[in-house]
């Protein structure tokens, strides 16, 4: 099965720098590669995605980029702000069978903190 | 569009009592998973949905553990008899395409 590995576990920033945070994948296969942010409370948000067909998306102040040769994604946050504060985690496909939407392998995550 | 309903939020149960988690999907949506998140393993796939139809239940940690399905819209994941490891938060997602949208998560404590 897939394999997603995401660092750091932790990440501290000036309001106003920009934040990386990065995975890798281990199934070749794999062509999706979502973004999810998580609040206190809640349930994880999408906020980016890319598919294997292009090399980088961008989104307002958020943008990916994929390697698909390296097997590895990473989220960039530029201009943060205090609102961005919260747990990222990155995601690809687990390659379970069937059609459809699959199940997504998530990284341990990301508690980014945007120091005022 | 009121997103994914679970219900309940919150869940305090003895162990060795059996415990129902509810999902409501988004209308339209043909995709329904079932994630477990714990501060040790993070967030993890238990089983999902095409359809109606089970795909893969290998993320399932035992027998205890059953979800079901039984119509478009709805679907339950049960644990009997519950035990004290089996806390975490619970989500249940659901997906017309790739992207998954995620409910708010019961909450579950087994003491």
């Amino acid at each position: 099965g897939e394999n997603v590995e995401q660092h750091p576990s932790t990440l501290s920033v000036q309001e106003g720098d920009s934040a990386v945070i990065k995975c890798t994948y281990s199934d070749s296969a794999s062509n999706y590669f979502p973004w999810y942010k998580q609040e206190l409370g809640k349930g994880p948000q999408l906020i980016i995605d890319i598919r294997s067909n292009v090399g980088e998306k961008k989104d307002q102040r958020i943008a990916v980029t994929l390697n698909k040769t390296a097997k590895h994604f990473s989220l960039h946050i530029t201009e943060t702000q205090p609102e961005d504060s919260a747990v990222y985690f990155c995601a690809a496909p687990g390659g379970y069978s069937g059609g459809g939407a699959d199940g997504l392998t998530f990284g341990k995550g990301t508690h980014l903190i945007i120091q005022p | 569009d009121a997103g994914v309903i679970q219900s309940p939020r919150h869940e305090v149960t003895e162990m060795g009592q059996e415990v129902t988690l509810r999902c409501k999907l988004i209308s339209g949506h043909n995709s329904l998973f079932w994630y477990r998140q714990t501060m040790m393993r993070g967030l993890e796939l238990l089983i999902y949905f095409n359809n109606n139809v089970p795909i893969d239940d290998s993320g399932m940690p035992e027998d205890r553990f059953s979800a079901k399905m039984p119509n478009a819209s709805f679907s339950t994941l049960k644990i009997q008899p519950s035990e004290p490891r089996d806390s975490a938060v619970y989500f249940c997602a659901s997906s017309s395409s790739r992207a998954s949208v995620f409910g708010s998560g019961t909450r579950l404590t087994v003491v």
